[in-house]
């Protein structure tokens, strides 16, 4: 079974800085994707980034982008300029089976913006 | 707008009743899930169906039931089986085929509490 793991339970972060959270994943497929979704208050789960296992180019967003180190089984999130609107839970995401068997979360980060 | 909805926002539930959560999408997606959250931790997959009368047992399933009778609705039965159903409830569905078309996208919740 695929496990996903968020060693991060809190992170602060100054408004305007970078923040990297972390996020190791164990599978032994070759073909898989991998997500970062962002929770606000309002409890609703929010698409940051995705990652295909086969592109070897790490996805970016805007402020958002991923180190994807495939062998290390390692899928870490940078935010950039951090905002007072980035304060949420974030949970990394692990998808096998051509997505579409369901994912499996971590346990979640809690990112703190210090203003 | 396009979009997936959850009904009610909150439910309460005595012991021994069970209770129907809805979820109804409007996307033409083809696969949904159902997600359960609890405190501190992340998402884990309850049930997912990935076309119209056909669907199967995700990680914790005990207590729960589900139906596919309609490609737009996936509503989740939460059974005077399940020993501990207070939680919050996450529904999601994604187009599937490859690609972007496997990111789940999530609708905003239902909260269950047992009185």
């Amino acid at each position: 079974a695929q496990t996903v793991t968020q060693s991060q339970p809190e992170m602060s972060v100054q408004e305007a800085e970078t923040v990297t959270l972390s996020c190791t994943y164990d599978t032994s497929e070759s073909d898989y994707y991998l997500f970062w979704y962002k929770q606000p208050p309002s409890r609703q789960m929010i698409l940051v980034i995705r990652q295909e296992a086969y592109k070897q180019q790490n996805a970016t967003e805007n402020r958002f982008s991923v180190n994807f180190q495939k062998a290390a089984k390692s899928f870490s999130l940078k935010i950039s300029d951090s905002q007072l609107g980035d304060a949420a839970m974030y949970f990394c995401a692990y998808s096998g089976g051509g997505g579409a068997d369901g994912l499996t979360f971590g346990k979640g980060t809690h990112l703190i913006i210090q203003p | 707008d396009g979009g997936i909805t959850q009904s009610p926002k909150y439910l309460f539930r005595k012991e021994g009743q069970n209770v129907t959560l809805s979820c109804e999408q409007n996307l033409n997606h083809d696969a949904m899930y159902w997600y359960r959250q609890d405190p501190g931790q992340g998402l884990r997959l309850i049930y997912y169906s990935q076309i119209v009368n056909d669907f199967q047992k995700g990680d914790i399933a005990e207590g729960y039931s589900v139906s596919r009778e309609k490609k737009e609705s996936f509503p989740l039965t939460v059974t005077s089986a399940q020993k501990n159903p207070t939680a919050f409830y996450l529904c999601a569905s994604h187009l599937g085929g490859g690609g972007d078309a496997d990111t789940q996208y999530f609708g905003p919740g239902t909260r269950l509490t047992v009185l």
